[in-house]
């Protein structure tokens, strides 16, 4: 079956570099995604890499995938206060599978 | 605001009584989905439409669990006789299938308490 790994929390100071990782076993996943979910919210849709792509960047997050170990990585540079969410990693070829998410990555800032 | 509307926010009902929640999607999205969160997890898939045919359901979804969409725009998933552990968050999100990347946008849940 799928399933979709990541590690429960992550600290880091403010203005330093977050990466969280991921991990997922679907090999004929078409897209993966970064989703952020704040207190109390649904989950807001970060960014989105294609499986044939090596890296994505999009402002201060940079996504990096490694298709032959599975594994998936977000990268937010100069984090910020606001920043502080949970991180939910996503795969799916979309329709009847849906997305399958993994259990969310609290994302913790120090000052 | 144009995003993903959900109703109620919030719901606390008692043991064995029915409830219902809807989901408003983007006006153009042709597909809308239902996700349930328990505390600590990420969202779980439970069934999904293509227009107004529900075209997959999870095996989540007991026989206690329906949800319609009648004119493929809103969609309702009602609970009957709810139990303790149906409490969670209850996600609509929807898409534009296309053929190209399905980007999926989630509205706010609807948190079900059953006490």
């Amino acid at each position: 079956g799928e399933d979709v790994e990541q590690s429960l929390f992550l600290s880091v100071r403010e203005g330093d570099s977050s990466v969280i990782n991921c991990t997922y076993t679907d090999s004929s996943s078409t897209y993966l995604y970064w989703y952020k979910q704040e207190p109390g919210a649904g989950l807001q849709l970060l960014t989105y890499i294609f499986s044939n792509m090596d890296m994505k960047q999009d402002q201060r997050l940079t996504v990096l995938l490694n298709k032959k170990d599975k594994h998936l990585s977000l990268r937010i540079a100069d984090t910020q206060t606001g920043d502080s969410a949970i991180y939910f990693c996503a795969e799916g070829r979309g329709g009847a599978d849906g997305l399958t998410f993994g259990k969310g990555t609290h994302l913790i800032i120090q000052p | 605001d144009t995003g993903v509307s959900q109703d109620p926010r919030h719901k606390i009902t008692k043991r064995g009584q029915n409830v219902t929640f809807r989901c408003d999607p983007i006006s153009e999205h042709n597909r809308l989905y239902w996700y349930r969160q328990t505390l600590g997890q990420g969202p779980e898939f439970l069934t999904y439409f293509q227009n107004e045919a529900q075209l997959e359901k999870s095996r989540l979804l007991s026989d206690r669990f329906s949800a319609e969409r009648p004119k493929g725009s809103f969609s309702t998933l009602e609970i009957q006789r709810t139990e303790q552990g149906d409490s969670a968050m209850y996600l609509c999100a929807s898409s534009l299938a296309d053929g190209s990347n399905e980007k999926l946008f989630f509205g706010s849940g609807t948190q079900l308490s059953v006490l």
